[in-house]
Order: structure tokens, then sequence, then C-alpha cells
């Protein structure tokens, strides 16, 4: 079936950059994710990727896709404290694009 | 970009009662909307997908008859918890896709459910 899996915690210094990583189980995916969810909130999509892309950069952040390895990477520079929150990836389901599959989550931790 | 409000934000309510939870776009139509379960500390589990003007799509482990789902129009979503338990509190939150493709689908900012 259909699986997406992610480390589950990350710590950074502030200032330096951030990657969070994640595999997915099925290469039909059209499209990948990254949300961001803070305490208590709802999601923020912070960016996708379509799956026919390599690399996408969005300012501070740049997304990597190794299609081959369903391997999607998130990497965040500069990462801030606001950074601080929970990172879920997530990917578009063979059931239709819209429906997605969430991993676990990454809680990522930015200490001075 | 497009809105997706959700009412309650909070709701506590007794065991035994029924809850409902509202998903409404704001600022467009959705002919299909998707309802996700959050436990603490866990991710986002999809739980159905509700279309408009007809039965709901339920995922495999979930009680078609304990999550009543309603897509009456085209802006409006509603999830009901029946009898509801304190092992049903969670955080529920929805999803409308807006059409198209990419970044058009949109998320509510969730309803926290306590049972007690």
């Amino acid at each position: 079936g259909e699986d997406v899996e992610q480390s589950l915690f990350l710590s950074v210094r502030e200032g330096d950059s951030s990657v969070i990583n994640c595999t997915y189980t099925d290469s039909s995916s059209t499209y990948l994710y990254w949300y961001k969810q803070e305490p208590g909130a709802g999601l923020q999509l912070l960016t996708y990727i379509f799956s026919n892309m390599d690399m996408k950069q969005d300012q501070r952040l740049t997304v990597l896709l190794n299609k081959k390895d369903k391997h999607l990477s998130l990497r965040i520079a500069d990462t801030q404290t606001g950074d601080s929150a929970i990172y879920f990836c997530a990917e578009s389901s063979s059931g239709g694009y819209n429906k997605l599959i969430f991993g676990a989550g990454t809680r990522l931790a930015v200490h001075p | 970009g497009a809105v997706v409000s959700q009412h309650p934000s909070r709701v506590i309510c007794k065991s035994g009662t029924s809850v409902k939870i509202e998903c409404r776009s704001l600022d467009f139509q959705a002919t299909t909307m998707f309802w996700y379960r959050q436990f603490p500390k866990q991710s986002l589990m999809l739980m159905a997908t509700s279309n408009e003007g007809s039965k709901a799509t339920y995922e495999q482990g979930v009680e078609k008859d304990k999550f009543l789902i309603n897509h009456a129009s085209l802006t409006l979503s509603t999830l009901t918890v029946t009898s509801a338990h304190p092992e049903d509190s969670s955080f529920y939150i929805c999803s409308a896709d807006e059409g198209g493709s990419g970044n058009t689908i949109y998320f509510g900012e969730g309803s926290w459910l306590t049972v007690v």
C-alpha cells in the first residue's frame, strides 16, 4: 500500500541549514508536498513539487526529488526559531491527486 | 489563496452525544473534500472522501455509521461524530480541492474534539 516515512526529530542551530528527509512508496504519485504545522494549529502548505521535476526552490526552501529512490527532501536555509514546527511530507494518492497520504511528521527544533 | 474554514475550532461534548463539525470553502466551490484525523503527536490519517451530492467514500477501518459525512453543497461538508466516546477525542481537519493541479488543495484550521 501507500506509505510515507520520515525521521521523527531534527535539531539544528539557528542560522544553519535544516534538511528533512522523506521516502514514499507510490511511484505513481503526481505531486509531493511539504506542510508545516505549528502547535495546536492547522496545516500550512510550504511547497510542492511535480513528479517530473528534480528540484524546486522557493526563497529559503529547496525541495529535491529523487524519483528513482522515491526520496524527497526539504532544505531550509538559514533556519530561524520561527521555523520550529512539525513538517509533514505528503504524496498524492493513486486514488486521486487531491487525496493525500502523510508521513508521521518531523519535529524540527531550532536552538540558539 | 483560497480559504477553507472549519467550525467549531474546539468543542467539548459528553460521552454518548453527537457533535457536528463543518468544513466550508469560503471563496471557491469544491466537489470533493477530505476529512482527516490526527491523534496527538501523530500524523494525519485520511478518514473519508466527501463527494458533493453522493455518498462519502470511507477509508478502511473507519466506521461510516459513527462518522457521518454529508456534502450537501459545493461549499459545505459536515462530519458528525455520533455517540462520541473519549477515544474519539482528536484533531479533525478537512481539506478541499479548488480544482486544477498542484497547489489547489487547501486545509482548514482543524477542530479539536474532546469527549468527556
